[in-house]
């Protein structure tokens, strides 16, 4: 069974970089049929994909975030990372790392969720 | 990119059947069959994928929930509406260059 799950700070102070990882069990990130996605969800709001990662070492961008995230990942240790530069409170999130099928719209395995608050 | 327009909030009774727009544009739901929907139970907790494809069910995805889709607009039914469906529900579209755009969600309440 595929698990994934997120780790990092629960708390980042404004204007600092955000990081988490995401470790993959039970499968490899080695495949061309999937995309390996990081979405949040800011408290009482909706589903934003932030970006994703393809385990040929290529990343795609939400054009509205592109220029203060990185995604990136290992393949050999079965992890993907998010990086978000110059944070401010609008970033406080439940961020999840995702697995996106390829050619097929599905957002089809999630780890639990982390939530990341950004204060002083 | 904008996000996908769909209502605020729907509602219905038990045993009643709902449906739940999602409008992009020929950029996104128009141009790619590749639309999915998720539901939410709780805020903060991972959403379930329900649809795929425009109108592919998961499997263990009751067959009371049903996609659709004409031009820039898909639509997720709900039939035989049960207090489990109670929800936050989310559209999702491929939007080309390995992108995907969501939905606004929809709360649906089970009167």
């Amino acid at each position: 069974q595929l698990l994934l799950q997120e780790s990092g700070p629960g708390l980042v102070k404004p204007s600092e970089t955000l990081s988490l990882t995401c470790t993959v069990s039970g499968g490899s990130m080695n495949s061309n049929n999937y995309l390996w996605v990081w979405i949040r969800q800011p408290p009482g709001k909706g589903l934003e994909w932030i970006g994703s990662f393809f385990y040929s070492g290529t990343s795609y961008y939400n054009p509205s975030l592109k220029s203060r995230v990185t995604v990136s990942g290992d393949t050999s240790k079965n992890q993907f990372s998010l990086k978000l530069t110059s944070v401010t409170a609008a970033d406080t999130a439940v961020y999840f790392c995702v697995r996106y099928v390829r050619f097929s719209d599905q957002l089809d395995h999630w780890g639990q969720g982390t939530l990341v608050t950004v204060s002083s | 990119q904008s996000a996908l327009t769909q209502p605020a909030s729907v509602s219905g009774s038990p045993g009643q059947s709902i449906t739940i727009s999602c409008t992009g544009t020929s950029s996104d739901v128009g141009n790619y069959n590749l639309v999915s929907w998720y539901q939410q139970h709780h805020p903060g907790k991972a959403p379930k994928l329900i649809i795929f494809d425009v109108t592919k069910r998961p499997s263990g995805v009751s067959d009371r929930f049903s996609g659709s889709k004409s031009g820039n607009t898909a639509s997720l039914t709900i039939s035989g509406l049960q207090a489990e469906d109670e929800a936050d529900y989310y559209c999702c579209s491929y939007a080309g260059s390995n992108t995907v755009l969501f939905g606004e969600g929809t709360k649906l309440t089970v009167l």
